[in-house]
């Protein structure tokens, strides 16, 4: 398997524009998390789903992002609109199931100027 | 509040020495800790989980210990190589399956 799979691996983009993450987790993987990781608040969890389902979107720091997950091997996180105080690394992880071993994608850098 | 804090936050040692990381927790119900390998550019990759009932678990040069009545943890790195230069990140999973993440140790290795 080649693993959690992120794109894109960059992203510049303006302020006020619509931006979209994705992932592929890891076939058979049931639990798909999204976080942020920042030098200031390191990673966070923004939302996970199991079996495809949103469990806990806490993490979520306002309406402009949305997740969603519409089949076992494909999530976007999206953001509209964009400010630059959403620059950082989102990463997606997938795990078997919640609380075993959770496999990191590369990470998508956001940068919104 | 981070249920997970780390400490140091960084630290910057000479190759072929050793050092401890250090994560205390207050998630409960506990279930498992890991500790997470993250290089620069890259996700996190899991070095070693410590369920309840394990006091000491080793992985090559890395040894993590847990002390669940003091709600400790730490992971020693001996005999430090260039290539340990990462983010080290300990997750702590509780029972209600919830997972919370330290904010990390910023190993640098120097020669």
């Amino acid at each position: 398997d080649a693993g959690v799979i992120q794109s894109p691996r960059h992203e510049v983009t303006e302020m006020g524009q619509e931006v979209t993450l994705r992932c592929k987790p890891i076939s058979g993987h049931n639990s798909l998390f999204w976080y942020r990781q920042t030098m200031m608040r390191g990673l966070e969890l923004l939302i996970y789903f199991n079996n495809n389902v949103p469990i806990d979107d806490s993490g979520m720091p306002e309406d402009r992002f949305s997740a969603k997950m519409p089949n076992a091997s494909f999530s976007t996180l999206k953001i509209q609109p964009s400010e630059p105080r959403d620059s950082a690394v989102y990463f997606c992880a997938s795990t078997i199931q919640v609380g075993t071993e959770a496999f990191f994608g590369q990470g998508t850098r956001l940068t919104v100027v | 509040k981070n249920q997970v804090e780390q400490s140091p936050q960084s630290l910057i040692i000479l190759e072929g020495k050793n050092c401890t990381l250090q994560c205390n927790y207050t998630v409960s119900p506990f279930s498992n800790l890991r500790w997470y390998k993250q290089d620069t550019g890259r996700g996190p990759v899991s070095l070693t989980i410590m369920t309840f009932s394990e006091n000491t678990k080793s992985n090559g040069r890395y040894t993590a210990t847990l002390d669940a009545d003091t709600k400790q943890s730490s992971l020693h790195i001996t005999a430090s190589q260039l290539s340990d230069s990462a983010s080290y990140i300990c997750v702590v999973s509780a029972g209600n399956n919830d997972m919370r993440f330290g904010a990390g140790t910023r190993l640098t290795v120097k020669p």
